[in-house]
């Protein structure tokens, strides 16, 4: 069974940083592109960013430059790192699978809150 | 603004049919991209529905149904269940921005 388990979330400043985990199971991890997507409180969802299985990064405009995607095949693990976080960044992010056809499998998500 | 249009919120009595529209654009939906559909319960993580346009994945019931024509999308749910209460998502990819879009969501309300 698939199961993606996100960590790291929690509360930071403005300006601050932090770093999300996901550790992935049930499934070969390397053959497969992986997504953050996350979801403010009572909003819609947003992409944040893609990693391909060669590596390959993509990012929206409204986090480019600021969050960076990454991945390490031999730990099953994928990760965000968040810096100059605004207020507009806080929300429940989710780690996905990319099955090929729709995101297939999704964590339970981790929230992180900006704030003073 | 959500890059693609979808109704805030559509509702039925149980036993129904409903749909959900999700409109897009000449640089998503129009330009030939798939479109997926996500349900999230109240309280939980999204769940792939509808996957390229009409598939279901395993598991789903036949009640849920999705179609694309142009520039939209179209999910629609007969036999309306309680449990059916949820909020739906279509989703696509977008060339001008060089990455997912989702629409802003679609809270339905079984009556």
């Amino acid at each position: 069974e698939v199961h993606l388990v996100e960590s790291g979330g929690g509360l930071v400043q403005p300006g601050g940083s932090l770093r999300l985990s996901c550790a992935a199971s049930g499934f070969p991890f390397s053959n497969y592109d992986m997504h953050w997507v996350r979801q403010a409180t009572g909003k819609g969802l947003e992409w944040v960013s893609t990693i391909g299985i060669t590596g390959d990064t993509y990012y929206p405009g409204s986090v480019k430059g600021r969050f960076t995607i990454s991945r390490e095949n031999a730990k099953n693990s994928l990760y965000l790192q968040m810096n100059s976080l605004r207020a507009g960044d806080t929300a429940v992010y989710y780690c996905v699978r990319d099955g090929g056809s729709g995101y297939d499998s999704w964590g339970q998500g981790t929230l992180v809150t900006v704030s003073s | 603004q959500s890059v693609l249009t979808q109704p805030p919120s559509v509702s039925g009595a149980p036993g129904q049919r409903v749909t959900i529209s999700c409109t897009g654009t000449s640089s998503n939906i129009g330009a030939g991209y798939d479109v997926h559909w996500y349900q999230q319960l109240p309280g939980t993580a999204p769940k792939l529905l509808i996957y390229d346009n009409s598939n279901r994945p395993s598991g789903v019931p036949d009640r849920f149904s999705g179609s694309k024509s142009g520039t939209s999308a179209s999910l629609a749910i007969t036999g309306l269940q309680a449990e059916d209460e949820a909020d739906y998502y279509c989703q696509s990819y977008d060339s001008s921005l060089s990455g997912s879009v989702f629409g802003g969501g679609t809270k339905l309300t079984v009556l």
